[in-house]
């Protein structure tokens, strides 16, 4: 199973949105409605962000949207805080009952 | 709190066996599928293995099959992983995380726990 295909790095100055694309198959992101996104900064373990695709955990920011269109996911990052600059990854379900990450954003704040 | 706490990593020659543990805290634990996913340095994260609430259900990623088991004792509240036949590129980060709704979302993950492989 390939990773999910995000990109290395985005940017973007404060107040300013952002969308974090990643793109799969159609035996994973395109398949099933159980995409999930994960905010990691430096040295921690990865937080919860968005899960089945668009849904926020509660006490997660409304700045995080998340959406699906085929076999591409995408994270929308809206008013763009300092504390969001961190790495985000993407996660599907597969059809082989697994899990798939995404190869990682490095998002930046200007 | 509820809380997840590995223990288990450390160094260990290639070919070897290692046994991380998982103490789980806070939540009923025999509710979720639970899983570990790893994290090689300065690598991004990599899914290993889940397991069903009653243990009747494991998955694994290919890289692993044949060498890991993962388990769980809920009476314990504490979910396993075994590794053997230890290789290079298993080094990594190995956190434990809980399912929040058996569809491999994961809200609430462990602090992690280092295993090294090297002679």
């Amino acid at each position: 199973q390939s990773a999910l295909t995000q990109p290395a790095s985005v940017s973007g100055s404060p107040g300013q949105s952002i969308t974090i694309s990643c793109t799969g198959t159609s035996s994973d992101v395109g398949g099933y409605n159980y995409v999930s996104w994960y905010q990691q900064h430096p040295g921690k373990a990865p937080k919860l962000m968005i899960y089945d695709v668009s849904n926020r955990p509660s006490g997660v920011s409304n700045r995080f949207s998340g959406s699906k269109s085929g076999n591409t996911a995408s994270l929308t990052i809206s008013g763009l805080q300092a504390e969001d600059e961190a790495d985000y990854y993407c996660s599907s379900y597969t059809s082989s009952s697994t899990l798939v990450f995404g190869t990682g954003t490095k998002v930046t704040v200007l | 709190e509820v809380q997840l706490v590995e223990s288990g990593g450390g160094l260990v020659q290639p070919g070897g066996s290692l046994r991380l543990s998982c103490a789980a805290s806070g939540f009923t634990f025999s509710s979720y599928w639970m899983s570990w996913v790893r994290q090689a340095p300065g690598k991004g994260l990599e899914w290993v293995a889940n397991i069903k609430q009653d243990g009747s259900e494991k998955y694994y990623v290919d890289s692993v099959k044949g060498r890991f088991t993962i388990s769980r004792d809920n009476a314990k509240n504490s979910l396993y992983l075994q590794m053997n036949s230890l290789r290079a590129e298993d080094t990594a980060v190995y956190y434990c995380a809980r399912d929040r709704a058996g569809t491999l979302a994961f809200d609430i993950w462990g602090q992690g726990t280092m295993v090294t492989v090297s002679s």
